[in-house]
């Protein structure tokens, strides 16, 4: 059974850093590339970013270019999203996504994890 | 980039069937076959239900089904049923190897 865990969500300040993790099991981790997307409380779906099954090739929605980074370890099965300098409205559910390429869909979603940027 | 156009709400009554449109430009919906469509209930995680325009994963019900005609993408629920009522939302490949969703569309089972 394919499942993804998201972890690292809490409330962090304005203008701290944060790492989201995807624990990804049931499925072979290195052959599927991955994705995640966001959801601001009472909001729509929000594309984030994508990383290729290598980690070789990445795609990030330009409005968060410059401080969203998308990386993964294989070995470990895991999916990570490095968000600097955090502001009000990145406060949303992220959620991870197994991403299958070039078909570009999304088949298998996490639950999500909360961040909330409060001061 | 602005996100795909889709109509806030829509709704429909049990057995009636309803369509859900999903608008873009000739740099994404009219430009791939690569529009998918997400079904979302209150607290919960998207579900797969539509991709590649028009095909359906094992194990959604065949009342789904998706179309495109140029720019624009649409989610036709047949049959309506009361678990039918979630937000629904399309998301595109798009010219600049990126996606964008649509803003979701809202919808009730009278």
């Amino acid at each position: 059974e394919v499942q993804l865990v998201e972890s690292g969500g809490r409330l962090v300040r304005p203008g701290e850093s944060l790492r989201l993790s995807c624990a990804a099991s049931g499925f072979t981790f290195s052959h599927h590339a991955m994705s995640w997307v966001r959801q601001a409380p009472g909001k729509g779906l929000e594309w984030v970013s994508s990383i290729s099954s290598s980690g070789s090739f990445k795609y990030s929605a330009d409005s968060l270019k410059g401080r969203f980074a998308i990386s993964r370890d294989n070995a470990k099965n895991s999916l990570y999203l490095q968000i600097n300098t955090l502001r009000a409205e990145d406060t949303a559910v992220y959620y991870c996504a197994r991403d299958l390429w070039p078909q570009y869909y999304f088949d298998y979603w996490g639950q999500g994890t909360l961040v909330t940027v409060s001061s | 980039q602005s996100a795909l156009t889709q109509p806030a709400s829509v709704s429909g009554s049990p057995g009636q069937s309803i369509t859900i449109s999903c608008t873009g430009t000739s740099s994404d919906v009219g430009g791939y076959n690569y529009v998918s469509w997400y079904q979302q209930h209150p607290g919960k995680a998207p579900k797969l239900m539509i991709y590649e325009v028009s095909n359906r994963p094992s194990g959604v019900s065949d009342r789904f089904s998706g179309s495109k005609s140029g720019n624009t993408a649409s989610l036709t629920i047949s049959g309506l049923q009361a678990e039918d009522e979630a937000d629904y939302y399309c998301i595109s490949y798009t010219s600049s190897s990126t996606r964008i969703f649509g803003g979701g569309t809202k919808l009730t089972v009278l």
